[in-house]
């Protein structure tokens, strides 16, 4: 069973821009979670995706967005990038809702830089 | 504020002693409790899980320890193998409808020396 795919793996914007970011689950998994990782911060919950609804929302603004499709296939955008935006985001994939006795299984990350 | 804290930044602990790595929550609404294993490039993989009405959970090497009136986890593993060297992250959730999915510790780096 192929495990949870993110593309692109790398990425470099600059400030302003806008980024979309991609993340496939494991097939028959109908949740998907977005995570930011800084090295000051840690892992930070950003957003969970169920049945193509949001269900949680972190803290973090608006600028932070993200949808998923029938096929549970998830985007996340991020509008007007800051520097601080600089972190890996993480996908994580499970059969039901995070925390609910389901374990997540995490991709390896896209690695987004804003200069 | 910080609602789960791994206070140790890293440890270091010989091959074939015990690793014991620490963390402490303070939401007392947390009911299920995860650890996670990163290696660099990689995304964290589960590695096991208690729920707040054990005090212990076993897996192999791996055992962890719930003080819910100490609001405290720990991981154990026994023996330390040069493979468990990596990032090791503590998650809780409230699973009664928390609206913030899993929440993380900032890990500890974990170095096993031969």
């Amino acid at each position: 069973k192929a495990g949870v795919t993110q593309t692109p793996r790398y990425l470099i914007k600059t400030r302003g821009q806008q980024v979309t970011l991609s993340c496939s689950p494991i097939s028959g998994h109908r949740s998907v979670s977005w995570y930011q990782q800084t090295p000051g911060q840690g892992l930070q919950f950003l957003f969970e995706y169920f049945s193509e609804t949001q269900r949680n929302k972190g803290n973090f603004p608006g600028r932070f967005s993200g949808r998923q499709f029938s096929n549970s296939r998830s985007e996340m955008n991020v509008s007007t990038l800051e520097l601080g935006d600089s972190a890996l985001y993480l996908c994580a994939s499970s059969l039901g809702t995070s925390g609910r006795y389901h374990e997540q299984y995490f991709g390896p990350g896209t690695r987004l830089t804003v200069t | 504020d910080q609602q789960v804290k791994q206070n140790s930044p890293s440890l270091s602990v010989q091959e074939g002693r015990i690793s014991i790595l620490n963390c402490d929550y303070t939401n007392s609404m947390f009911d299920y409790f995860l650890w996670y294993k990163k290696y660099p490039a990689e995304g964290p993989t589960f590695l096991i899980s208690i729920s707040s009405i054990k005090d212990k959970n076993e897996d192999g090497r791996f055992t962890v320890f719930l003080n819910k009136s100490a609001k405290h986890l720990s991981l154990h593993i026994v023996p330390s193998q040069p493979g468990d060297s990596a990032v090791y992250f503590c998650a809780a959730s409230d699973t009664g409808g928390g609206a913030d999915g899993l929440t993380f510790g900032k890990g500890t780096h974990l170095i096993i020396q031969p």
